[in-house]
């Protein structure tokens, strides 16, 4: 099956700094998605992406969808204490399963206030 | 209340018995998701409703895992015969349209066999 590789695995960062976290696979998704955990909580969804190259902003999120479609960025700027948590990337499956997503591993993030 | 809901939140129970996990769906919403979330893992697919439709089944990871959608809202997910490595938290989602995408998660149901 699919499957999606997140880099890097935890990142411990103060107040105020950017992030970056990147998402790739081996084979080509048409969709990319990125979801954030809060602890004890479900995934939310943060941003979506459909289109090769695009790049899309929530508030102090960016995600960009990678030209081969084999990989997906999601920066932060400016990080806060309330950012802390996993980030998810996920994306459909092929075929006509497309109701079923892959979900990488995910990066858990801290913030030191 | 407006989100999806599930129970209960915790649960503890001895190897070989069986558990059922209950989710309560936003209304409205036709499609409902199973995952699981193994520690340090990704969530991984585990059954899919949508309307009246046959459900996918196909990530149900052995034949002691069943589920079931009462009316088109809510969903228990049984498992029988629980073992150590069922140990994990337990996801539900819902979503208004058939993509997948869109997933409206709950808290989650945090089991832990001993």
């Amino acid at each position: 099956g699919q499957q999606l590789n997140q880099s890097p695995q935890s990142m411990f960062i103060q107040e105020g700094e950017d992030v970056s976290m990147n998402c790739t696979s081996s084979s080509i998704f048409n969709t990319w998605l990125w979801y954030k955990q809060d602890p004890g909580e479900g995934p939310v969804l943060l941003i979506a992406l459909y289109k090769a190259g695009e790049l899309t902003s929530n508030g102090r999120l960016t995600a960009q969808f990678g030209i081969t479609r084999k990989d997906s960025f999601l920066n932060i700027s400016a990080s806060i204490p309330s950012d802390v948590g996993i980030y998810f990337c996920a994306g459909p499956d092929s075929g006509g399963s497309n109701y079923k997503l892959t979900f990488g591993k995910g990066t858990l993030l801290t913030v030191n206030p | 209340g407006a989100g999806v809901s599930q129970s209960p939140s915790n649960k503890v129970t001895e190897k070989g018995k069986d558990v059922e996990l209950r989710c309560d769906p936003i209304s409205g919403h036709t499609a409902l998701y199973w995952y699981r979330q193994s520690l340090g893992q990704g969530l991984e697919f585990l059954i899919y409703f949508q309307g009246n439709s046959a459900p996918d089944k196909s990530g149900l990871p052995s034949d002691r895992f069943s589920a079931e959608r009462t009316g088109g809202s809510v969903s228990t997910l049984t498992i029988q015969r629980t073992q150590q490595e069922d140990s994990a938290v337990y996801l539900c989602a819902s979503s208004f349209d058939r993509t997948g995408e869109k997933l409206f998660f709950g808290s989650g149901t945090q089991l832990s066999v001993l």
